[in-house]
């Protein structure tokens, strides 16, 4: 069965540090990846997606991920956080053999920023 | 450009009530999807709806039901409505068929709440 896990619920990282929030993943053939942010009382808003190439994929506010096969992971980085990344981080795979290209969607992970 | 609307933003039913939800898309966007975002889960797929006709749907009761309109917008109808249906539910639109094939634009939801 299709699945994706992000095993954190919540990422505490102070301003300027380096976040990395985590995703983990499980399909059949190859992935598709994505990631998406919910700012408060905001719809979501695609960040990045990973489809074929290169392993790293730069995205949106300058979040960046990259895709690692053997470790089945698609970890979301920002080499220095800023106080309005605080959000809630959704990552999302599909399978390349899913014919009806739904999502299949993780749980969320809640990136809190301090100053 | 207008994104997704969502209407209502909120929307508080009492129990064995029927609750419509209303999505419009962004111009050009045929197809249009409907989530289910509950407190401490992921997305929830619930249906998928392009060029009027349903392709998809998820793993939800058939009191779960929507219909797309000629201009592409939609109605999510949740009938005979239970505590656990409150949640923020999320439209989403894209040009292209499947959330998973390119990137989908979310609407900010309407958060439901079964008293």
């Amino acid at each position: 069965a299709q699945s994706v896990a992000q095993p954190e619920d919540q990422v505490n990282v102070a301003e300027g540090n380096p976040l990395t929030v985590k995703c983990t993943y499980s399909v059949s053939g190859n992935p598709y990846l994505f990631w998406y942010v919910q700012y408060p009382n905001r719809g979501l808003q695609f960040l990045l997606k990973y489809i074929t190439g290169d392993n790293l994929v730069k995205g949106s506010y300058g979040f960046e991920a990259e895709f690692n096969k053997s470790q089945t992971s698609f970890h979301l980085k920002k080499p220095s956080a800023l106080v309005s990344d605080s959000a809630l981080y959704f990552c999302a795979v599909r399978s390349s053999m899913d014919s009806n290209y739904q999502l299949i969607w993780g749980a969320g992970t809640k990136l809190i920023i301090k100053p | 450009e207008a994104g997704v609307t969502q209407s209502p933003t909120h929307l508080i039913k009492t129990r064995g009530q029927q609750a419509t939800l209303r999505c419009s898309p962004i111009s050009g966007h045929t197809s249009v999807y409907w989530y289910q975002q509950a407190l401490g889960l992921g997305l929830q797929f619930l249906l998928w709806y392009d060029e009027g006709e349903e392709r998809n749907r998820g793993n939800f009761p058939p009191r779960f039901s929507g219909r797309q309109f000629p201009n592409y917008s939609s109605e999510l109808n949740v009938n005979a409505l239970e505590l656990e249906d409150s949640a923020l539910y999320l439209c989403a639109s894209s040009l292209e068929q499947g959330t998973g094939s390119t990137r989908a634009f979310f609407g900010q939801g309407t958060r439901l709440t079964v008293v």
